[in-house]
């Protein structure tokens, strides 16, 4: 089956870097996702990658590694307005709906 | 970008009754649709998908004659709980993902709540 794990909580300050892992078990692999979600609100799209490596855009960065399964959202220069939870995603076992972890829910303090 | 829309954004209704949720893409076709539910501090989980003209497939423990859903246009999927009990109440977020994209797109979500 599809496995997605990610810390559940995470804190940091303002102005300072954090990194959100994320780990996952897929039978197939059509690439990872990142979404912001602010509480009471639908997710919004961050990251693709299906390539190993970083992908930089602007303040937030994500890696990939597929050999080990494992991937990483990069937040620099932390602001106030980036607490909110950020979830990991992949395909589903069919490759057709994005299934989620449970989010990391990250608090930016000043 | 790409937007999709919900209708309603929140509803309060009363146990036994049934309520229907419209899921739009607004500005491009979607052959695919998506339900997610979210119950607080817990992350999407995937009740169904929809084709455009064919019957939606559900996940495991989703009860489909529970949780109607219709995707009768390549721009349109709703969602009805039928029978709702207070412990349906959670928040409803569909999404949507045209022929050409792997990306999906999500409404805005709509909060239910069944008293």
């Amino acid at each position: 089956g599809q496995n997605i794990d990610q810390p559940t909580e995470m804190t940091a300050t303002e102005g300072a870097i954090v990194q959100i892992n994320c780990t996952y078990q897929t039978s197939g692999f059509n690439g990872l996702f990142w979404y912001q979600q602010h509480a009471g609100e639908a997710p919004t799209f961050l990251s693709y990658n299906v390539l190993d490596g970083l992908e930089e855009k602007g303040r937030f960065s994500s890696f990939l590694s597929r050999s080990k399964g494992y991937s990483y959202l990069l937040l620099k220069e932390l602001q106030m307005k980036d607490s909110a939870s950020y979830l990991c995603a992949g395909f589903n076992q069919a490759g057709t709906a994005l299934i989620f972890g449970k989010g990391t829910t990250l608090s930016v303090s000043s | 970008g790409a937007v999709v829309s919900q209708h309603p954004s929140w509803v309060i209704c009363k146990s036994g009754t049934s309520v229907k949720i419209e899921c739009r893409s607004l500005d491009f076709q979607a052959t695919t649709m998506f339900w997610y539910r979210q119950f607080p501090k817990q992350s999407l989980m995937l009740m169904a998908t929809s084709n455009e003209g064919s019957k939606a497939t559900y996940e495991q423990g989703v009860e489909k004659d529970k949780f109607l859903i219709n995707h009768a246009s390549l721009t349109l999927s709703t969602l009805t709980v039928t029978s709702a009990h207070p412990e349906d109440s959670s928040f409803y977020i569909c999404s949507a993902r045209s022929r050409t994209d792997n990306e999906q797109f999500f409404g805005p979500g709509t909060r239910l709540t069944v008293l």
